[in-house]
């Protein structure tokens, strides 16, 4: 299986929270990624976490992180027609190579 | 300023053709990566620079060859692709190669090879 895993859509409705669900199968993640990506563009870094917290808050994003259950979310308050995009949980690891480890993305889709 | 600049944007070319797509970074980063996105795909990582020194070389073709003339430049030179390399091609660079540095991504060069 991936060993970053999204649900690969979610729709809401303007005004709403949107929370974006993660799951990663790597114990030894250290650093966990959010990122943002419209359409025909490159990925924008919203936020990250250290594996050695439990929340972290900026503006209308909020991270949290379960490391128990190798759960991230990532919660958008009042979410805008503006938020519409993919979103792709990424985390790095202790071992190996590479240095960054996508999922495939969630498509977030906001309703006017 | 978190920035990385992409040129050209867009990019059509034949299989017989030589391009090549550069990137630029003034953020004072020692690690550069190329990363090609297919549509509705996460970014693959293709290659990693630290300190100008090619790092990691994710098993890609020869017809993509990486080149970093500098610490602020990245380029990726390219000679007879195939239609199936047509996708979205992304610089980023980070402040070291190692955990805990975050990657700023550029906005793409859109290649569609004919």
């Amino acid at each position: 299986g991936e060993d970053v895993e999204q649900s690969l859509f979610l729709s809401v409705r303007e005004g709403d929270s949107s929370v974006i669900n993660c799951t990663y199968t790597d114990s030894s993640s250290t650093y966990l990624y959010w990122y943002k990506q419209e359409p025909g563009a490159g990925l924008q870094l919203l936020t990250y976490i250290f594996s050695n917290m439990d929340m972290k808050q900026d503006q209308r994003l909020t991270v949290l992180l379960n490391k128990k259950d190798k759960h991230l979310s990532l919660r958008i308050a009042d979410t805008q027609t503006g938020d519409s995009a993919i979103y792709f949980c990424a985390e790095t690891r202790n071992s190996g190579n590479t240095p960054l480890v996508f999922g495939k993305g969630t498509r977030l889709s906001v309703i006017a | 300023d978190t920035e990385v600049t992409q040129t050209p944007k867009h990019l059509v070319m034949g299989m017989t053709n030589k391009k090549s797509l550069k990137c630029e970074q003034h953020m004072g980063h020692r690690a550069m990566y190329w990363y090609k996105q297919k549509a509705k795909k996460p970014p693959e990582l293709m290659f990693v620079y630290s300190y100008e020194k090619l790092s990691i070389n994710e098993s890609v073709p020869s017809r993509f060859s990486p080149e970093c003339p500098n610490s602020s430049l990245l380029n990726l030179h390219l000679h007879a692709l195939q239609p199936e390399d047509s996708a979205l091609y992304l610089c980023a660079s980070s402040q070291g190669r190692g955990r805990g540095y975050e990657q700023y991504f550029g906005p793409g060069t859109r290649l569609t090879v004919t």
